[in-house]
């Protein structure tokens, strides 16, 4: 298996603008996990979904943040309109309806600008 | 609110020199507490799981321990591939989600 795969790995963007991030979780994996790793607060949780339902945005730090699972095997986190503090790497995970262990993807890293 | 806590935050070893890193938690019902390796520019990769007070795991150099109050990652005789962010996460009951401490930096010098 390729593992959890996030597109793009780098992202630069100007302030106002919208953001999108994406992620393709291990086949077969029911559950979906997004955070978020900066050096100040380090890796936080922001939502996550399972068999593509949202369980818990209580992470979602604010309204311009909004996250989708349209199916099992895609998933997308939009920031509109992005902020500089919005700046940090952004991880998706995933796991198996059972199973404990999350597996992350390599993240992608968002500069504002 | 789940806290993790990790110490020390940055840690420099010479090769072989063994050492011990942290992980102080308070949680409500845990049912699983996690360590992961994050190399720079990569996620995190899964260690070992422990999920009960005595437990231990091992793997190549690294041994972790748990308590009921902490977790133990203990590194014997390192070497300079061994350097990386070690990361502690705890999972409670009646989540999913893990609560990340924000990790021990090590390096490991030849």
């Amino acid at each position: 298996d390729a593992g959890v795969i996030q597109s793009p790995r780098h992202e630069v963007t100007e302030m106002g603008q919208e953001v999108t991030l994406r992620c393709k979780p291990i086949s077969g994996h029911d559950y979906l996990f997004w955070y978020r790793q900066t050096m100040m607060r380090g890796l936080e949780l922001l939502i996550y979904f399972n068999n593509n339902v949202p369980i818990d945005d209580s992470g979602m730090p604010e309204d311009r943040f909004s996250a989708k699972m349209p199916n099992a095997s895609f998933s997308t986190l939009k920031i509109q309109p992005s902020e500089p503090r919005d700046s940090a790497v952004y991880f998706c995970a995933s796991k198996g309806q059972g199973d404990r262990i999350q597996y992350f993807g390599a993240g992608t890293r968002l500069s504002v600008l | 609110e789940d806290q993790v806590t990790q110490s020390p935050e940055a840690l420099r070893l010479q090769e072989g020199e063994s050492s011990s890193l942290n992980c102080s938690y308070t949680v409500s019902g845990l049912r699983g507490l996690f360590w992961y390796r994050q190399d720079p520019g990569k996620g995190p990769e899964f260690l070992f799981t422990l999920y009960s007070a005595g437990e231990e795991k091992e793997k190549e150099r690294l041994k972790a321990t748990l308590t009921k109050k902490e977790s133990f990652l203990h590194i014997t005789a390192p070497k300079p591939e061994d350097s990386a962010t070690y990361l502690c996460a705890v999972h409670r009951g009646g989540a999913d989600g893990l609560t990340f401490g924000k990790g021990t930096h090590l390096i490991i010098q030849p």
